[in-house]
């Protein structure tokens, strides 16, 4: 079964609205949690390192201030796309390591297709 | 250079072949190396790992390391049209920061 979550699964939204993508693993605690993006035929962005307790760490070239990522708890990280417009439009996939797999495995969640119109 | 690269591809196999996928990567102090299965429109899903040389079968699965020659495949036996998909190859580098690094995957199509 899944064992990392995303909601929601799909969003529409109008450019200049705020959009907030929840992530939570669902049968262990992740201290850390990863936000990538993907545009199609492309590979996965590293966006951010989301770390429970403590400011999120951002990739080069990553707004802070319009991926806002706030980790509140050991089982969720949430992601908001502040003032979002069309070219924010992609698909947004969290992840998490795993403690008790190798080192650097990560299991995804199903991912959120965010459209702005 | 890329830090992983995989061939983009496509590659195209006849249905009960084996496809054979490959990867270099650049740190050559990386530890852990993954393969992920990327349906269209879906996220990716954890198919394989490998931490020491040598060969790691799970199935029709069957992954490859080499850290002398900075090559890790994947090679699937007895392809199937299901297993049309992109596959990623990831590599967990030397830091302490549980990132991966992806390659851009390559796309396989299995042909009935």
């Amino acid at each position: 079964g899944a064992v990392v979550s995303q909601h929601p699964s799909r969003v529409i939204c109008k450019s200049g609205t705020s959009v907030k993508i929840e992530c939570r693993s669902l049968d262990f605690q992740a201290t850390t949690m990863f936000w990538y993006r993907q545009f199609p035929k492309k590979s996965l962005m590293l966006m951010a390192t989301s770390n429970e307790g403590s400011k999120a760490t951002y990739e080069q070239g990553v707004e802070k201030d319009k991926f806002l990522i706030n980790h509140a708890s050991l089982t969720l990280s949430t992601l908001t796309v502040t003032s979002a417009h069309p070219e924010d439009s992609s698909f947004y996939i969290c992840s998490a390591p795993r403690t008790s797999g190798g080192a650097g495995e990560q299991f995804f969640g199903p991912g959120t297709r965010l459209t702005v119109l | 250079q890329k830090e992983v690269e995989q061939n983009s591809g496509p590659l195209s196999v006849p249905e009960g072949a084996i496809a054979s996928l490959n990867c270099t990567y650049s740190d050559r102090v990386s530890q852990s190396f993954f393969w992920y299965r990327q349906y269209s429109g879906k996220s990716p899903e954890l198919i394989m790992s490998i931490y020491s040389n040598g060969d790691k079968e799970d199935g029709r699965f069957t992954a490859q390391l080499n850290k002398a020659s900075q090559y890790v495949s994947l090679l699937i036996r007895d392809s199937q049209p299901s297993d049309s998909a992109t596959y990623l190859c990831a590599v967990h580098g030397s830091s302490n920061t549980g990132k991966l690094i992806f390659g851009q995957g390559t796309t396989l199509q299995v042909k009935p």
